[in-house]
């Protein structure tokens, strides 16, 4: 079954940093382009970035908004995606969810999502 | 504001047909980038309902279906059941963006 689990979010002052993660199953993740998308409470969903795969040369992208704070990575020998978020705002506030990616930048499978809240 | 525009709401009793509508422009869905489409209910993660603009997922039902013309694109579902209610969101790519861009979302209400 192909399985995608978050972790990591939690509480955090204005300012601070955390790094959640994303735990695949079921799939091979190492040829896998997987993408970071988030929701604020009661709002839409919002791109966060992606990740390509090490073999089409692992390049990154990110929406304008967490462009120079945000950075994703990836382990392929543990099938596992990471988002580490730097200078954390308020409006950063939300469940992330990662996803995986096709090539026309469908997102078919989504884990259940982790929440952050950034409050002082 | 999104960069693909969707109508905040629309409604339809059981068995009825409706269609949400994502308007983009001409670095997105009008450079001829594929649209896709979310299901949400709340309290849960999206789930894939349509890929490449009209494909469906194994398992999706064919009361959905997808279109695209110039610069918009259109998810039309027939037969409303009860069970569709739920926000509905549509995604492409942005050249300009270099980023993949969602719509604001759809919230179907079924009477």
């Amino acid at each position: 079954e192909v399985q995608l689990v978050e972790s990591g979010g939690g509480l955090v002052k204005p300012g601070g940093s955390l790094r959640l993660s994303c735990a695949a199953s079921g799939f091979t993740f190492s040829i896998a382009w997987m993408s970071w998308v988030r929701q604020a409470p009661g709002k839409g969903l919002e791109w966060v970035g992606h990740i390509k795969s090490k073999t089409d040369g692992g390049a990154t992208d990110y929406a304008a908004p967490v462009t120079g704070r945000f950075t994703i990575s990836r382990d392929d020998s543990k099938n596992t995606l990471y988002l580490q978020m730097d200078s954390l705002q308020t409006g950063d506030t939300g469940v992330y969810y990662c996803a995986t990616e096709g090539l026309d930048k469908a997102l078919s499978v989504w884990g259940l999502g982790t929440t952050v809240t950034v409050s002082s | 504001q999104s960069v693909l525009t969707q109508p905040p709401s629309v409604s339809g009793a059981p068995g009825q047909r409706v269609t949400i509508s994502c308007t983009g422009s001409s670095s997105n869905i009008g450079a001829g980038y594929d649209v896709h489409w979310y299901q949400q209910f709340p309290g849960t993660a999206p789930k894939f309902l349509m890929y490449g603009n009209s494909k469906r997922p194994s398992g999706v039902p064919d009361r959905f279906s997808g279109s695209k013309s110039g610069t918009s694109a259109s998810l039309a579902i027939t037969g409303l059941q009860a069970e569709d209610e739920a926000d509905y969101y549509c995604q492409s790519y942005d050249s300009r963006l270099s980023a993949s861009v969602f719509g604001g979302g759809t919230k179907l209400t079924v009477l």
